[in-house]
């Protein structure tokens, strides 16, 4: 079973860029999407974006102006930097797979069906 | 702000059925897009429950039930166990400026 762990700092200084990483083992970033979540405390989920294996992206409009998710697949890794940040980004980040096809059906929206545990990043000065 | 609303909380006793709902507009669940659904139980990750409207992943028991009609879907508990006790989130895809995937406001269900 494929399984995902987010690593990076927990602290991020206001301004500065938080750089996160999502390592995938017991499988391949290759032919896959990827996606990036994050839940404020006590808030909803908030979706970041996707990146597909061969690097195409989509971002969320409301932060398509600070973020960038990249993929290695030497690494089998995919990445989310997120520019400027505020307190307003402190939040749990979720790394997962989207899945827009089940075998017979497209997805517009893709399903995430394997996700990472999530990193905590608290904004602070 | 989130466009997919659901209703902050729901509750029953163990046995019970509960439902939550996830309403939508005519640019998301209206225009024909795909609602999925996830567990996410206390300190957890997300976890998926439905995809694809009624599709359940093996090794989601039958309890739980997905449906969809008009601008609205929810999801069903059958049978409801403590260890139900989770936020739920209803996810589907919006076609309107302001992105694409958009996750529902969530639920917290408690077990009386």
């Amino acid at each position: 079973q494929v399984q995902l762990q987010e690593s990076g700092p927990g602290l991020v200084k206001p301004s500065e860029t938080l750089s996160l990483t999502c390592s995938v083992s017991n499988g391949s970033v290759s032919g896959f999407y990827w996606s990036w979540i994050r839940q404020p405390p006590g808030k909803a989920l908030e979706w970041i974006g996707y990146i597909y294996y061969s690097g195409s992206t989509k971002y969320n409009a409301s932060l398509q102006n600070r973020v960038t998710i990249s993929v290695d697949t030497s690494k089998n890794q995919l990445s989310l930097k997120l520019r400027s940040v505020t307190a307003a980004d402190t939040a749990v980040y979720y790394c997962a797979r989207r899945r827009p096809y089940d075998g017979s059906n497209y997805y517009r929206a893709g399903y995430m069906d394997v996700w990472g545990k999530g990193t905590t990043v608290t904004v602070s000065s | 702000q989130s466009m997919l609303t659901q209703p902050p909380s729901v509750s029953g006793a163990p046995g019970q059925r509960v439902t939550i709902s996830c309403t939508g507009s005519s640019s998301n669940i209206g225009a024909g897009y795909e609602v999925h659904w996830y567990q996410q139980l206390p300190g957890s990750a997300p976890k998926l429950l439905v995809y694809g409207n009624i599709n359940r992943p093996s090794g989601v028991p039958d309890r739980f039930s997905g449906s969809k009609s008009g601008t609205s879907a929810s999801l069903a508990i059958t049978g409801l166990q403590a260890d139900d006790e989770a936020d739920y989130y209803c996810q589907s895809y919006d076609n309107s400026l302001s992105g694409s995937c958009v996750f529902g406001t969530g639920t917290k269900v408690t077990v009386l």
